[in-house]
């Protein structure tokens, strides 16, 4: 079976542009969550989705938002980059426990590597 | 912000030998897991324990919790070089959707 795919792999924008980044989980799992990794630290929470609704939003800007599918695919969207939003994306899927929280494993993407010139 | 610190940072080790990590955080939890990174790409989920669970065992691995103390440990026997990488701890806090990473330790296993 296929893990969580992620694209693209790696990504160059310069400053003020915007990004999309995209992620597929594994099949059967309908929780997609998003991640900030900056070098040199653990990852931090963005957005978790669940059955297309935002289910949960970490300490991040407007300029993040993100998007889950009927297929349960899901896309990050960062608006007006900045040098600070470098850093590798990651997008792990799960599954869900009792009452829609996310309480086991996450499955996590190979990420996106984000560089903001 | 991130919920747990790990410690130490880094850690360097002969293949064979013992490596411990450590892993401290700040609130009520549901779980806490253990994943590694290698090479700054996805992350792998190594082991769960549960809040109400005092140690657990995966293989060459070992988390113990102490939810008194609000910290975790993993100990990685007999290492290989093939564990080299960065370690994290993650917590699932109580009424939340996601998890909390720590910092990370560093670990390198020297053939």
């Amino acid at each position: 079976d296929a893990g969580v795919t992620q694209s693209p792999t790696h990504l160059i924008k310069t400053r003020g542009q915007h990004v999309t980044l995209r992620c597929s989980p594994i099949s059967g799992h309908k929780s997609v969550s998003w991640y900030q990794q900056v070098l040199g630290q653990g990852p931090q929470f963005i957005f978790q989705y669940y059955e297309k609704e935002e289910r949960g939003r970490g300490n991040f800007p407007d300029r993040f938002s993100a998007r889950q599918f009927p297929n349960y695919s899901s896309e990050l969207n960062v608006n007006a980059l900045l040098l600070g939003d470098s850093a590798l994306y990651l997008c792990a899927s799960s599954l869900l426990g009792v009452g829609g929280i996310s309480v086991n494993e996450q499955f996590f993407g190979p990420g996106t590597r984000l560089t903001v010139l | 912000s991130q919920q747990g610190e790990e410690d130490p940072q880094a850690l360097s080790i002969q293949e064979g030998e013992n490596a411990t990590m450590n892993c401290s955080y700040k609130t009520s939890i549901n779980n806490l897991q253990w994943y590694r990174q290698n090479s700054g790409r996805g992350l792998v989920h190594l082991i769960l324990i549960r809040s109400n669970e005092r140690e657990k065992h995966s293989g060459r691995l070992r988390v113990t919790l102490d939810t008194s103390k609000k910290s975790s440990s993993l100990l990685i026997t007999a290492s290989r070089a093939a564990d080299t990488a960065s370690y994290f701890c993650a917590t699932h806090e109580t009424g939340a959707n996601n998890l909390f990473f720590g910092t990370g330790t560093r670990l390198t296993v020297i053939p």
